[in-house]
C-alpha cells in the first residue's frame, strides 16, 4: 500500500501547477484522499478531501478558490491543482488517505516540494 | 479550526517516558473522538502512530499510548529510544482537519 506524490517545482507568483498522486497496493476508488503541506519549518496543515468516488471535495479556508482537487479512479490517481500561487503556499504536499468509516491518515507519501519564487 | 496546541519540545533520555499534550476547545478535541497523532522524521512519509484517541493500528509499537482529558489529548512514549527522535503531531477531524503546531522530540 503506497502512494507517490509528484509535480512539484518553482513556480512564480501567481503561476499555477498540478500535483498528481499514484496511488498501489488499495482499491482506490473506495477511499477518500487527502492532500495535506508542510511549509518549511512549520506544522503540518490540511489543504484538501475528496470523497470516494469523488462526488464532495472539501478545502481549507487558506486555499479555497484557488485550488481544485480532484481524482481519476481508472488510473488510480489523485490530483490538486494549484492556482493563484503565492509565497505562503510554498510547502511540501503530502498525499494521505483514510480508512473506511474513519477520519485518520493511515497512509502517507513522501511530498513533493512546491516552491513559490520569483 | 483552529491549530491545536502542542509544546515546541520535549526531551528525555533513553528508556523514560515522555507525554506530549495536545490542546484544543470544546469544539474539536472536547468534543469528539477522532484525535489522532502522528510521528514524522523530516524528509520521510508521516506516520499514524494513535487513532481514535487511544487505539493503535496494527504494527505500532506498544511504547505508544494515548489519552484524553478534556479538552486535552495526550501522547505518551514508554521506554524512549533513540529511533523516537522525531517530531510529533496530533490532529482532530470535528468536519475539517485541525494539526498541533507540532513537538520535536529529543532523545538526550
Amino acid at each position: 500500500v503506497q502512494v507517490l506524490e509528484s509535480g512539484g517545482g518553482l513556480v512564480q507568483p501567481g503561476g499555477s501547477l498540478r500535483l498528481s498522486c499514484a496511488a498501489s497496493g488499495f482499491t482506490f476508488s473506495r477511499y477518500g484522499m487527502r492532500w495535506v503541506r508542510q511549509a518549511p519549518g512549520k506544522g503540518l496543515e490540511w489543504v484538501s478531501s475528496i470523497t470516494d468516488r469523488g462526488d464532495d471535495t472539501y478545502y481549507a479556508q487558506s486555499v479555497k478558490g484557488r485550488f481544485t482537487i480532484s481524482r481519476d479512479n481508472s488510473k488510480n490517481t489523485l490530483y490538486l491543482e494549484l492556482n493563484s500561487l503565492r509565497a505562503e503556499d510554498t510547502a511540501t504536499y503530502y498525499c494521505s488517505k483514510s480508512p473506511l468509516s474513519n477520519w485518520y491518515f493511515d497512509v502517507w507519501g513522501r511530498g513533493t516540494l512546491v516552491t513559490v519564487s520569483s | 479550526q483552529s491549530a491545536l496546541t502542542q509544546p515546541a519540545s520535549v526531551s528525555g533520555s533513553p528508556g523514560q517516558s515522555i507525554t506530549i499534550s495536545c490542546t484544543g476547545t470544546n469544539s474539536d478535541v472536547g468534543d469528539f473522538k477522532y484525535v489522532s497523532w502522528y510521528q514524522h522524521h523530516p524528509g520521510k512519509a508521516p506516520k499514524v502512530l494513535i487513532y481514535d484517541v487511544s487505539d493503535r493500528p496494527s504494527g505500532v509499537s506498544n511504547r505508544f499510548s494515548g489519552s484524553k482529558s478534556g479538552n486535552t489529548a495526550s501522547l505518551t512514549i514508554s521506554g524512549l529510544q533513540a529511533e523516537d527522535e522525531a517530531d510529533y503531531y496530533c490532529c482532530s477531524y470535528t468536519n475539517t482537519w485541525a494539526f498541533g503546531t507540532g513537538t520535536k522530540v529529543t532523545v538526550l
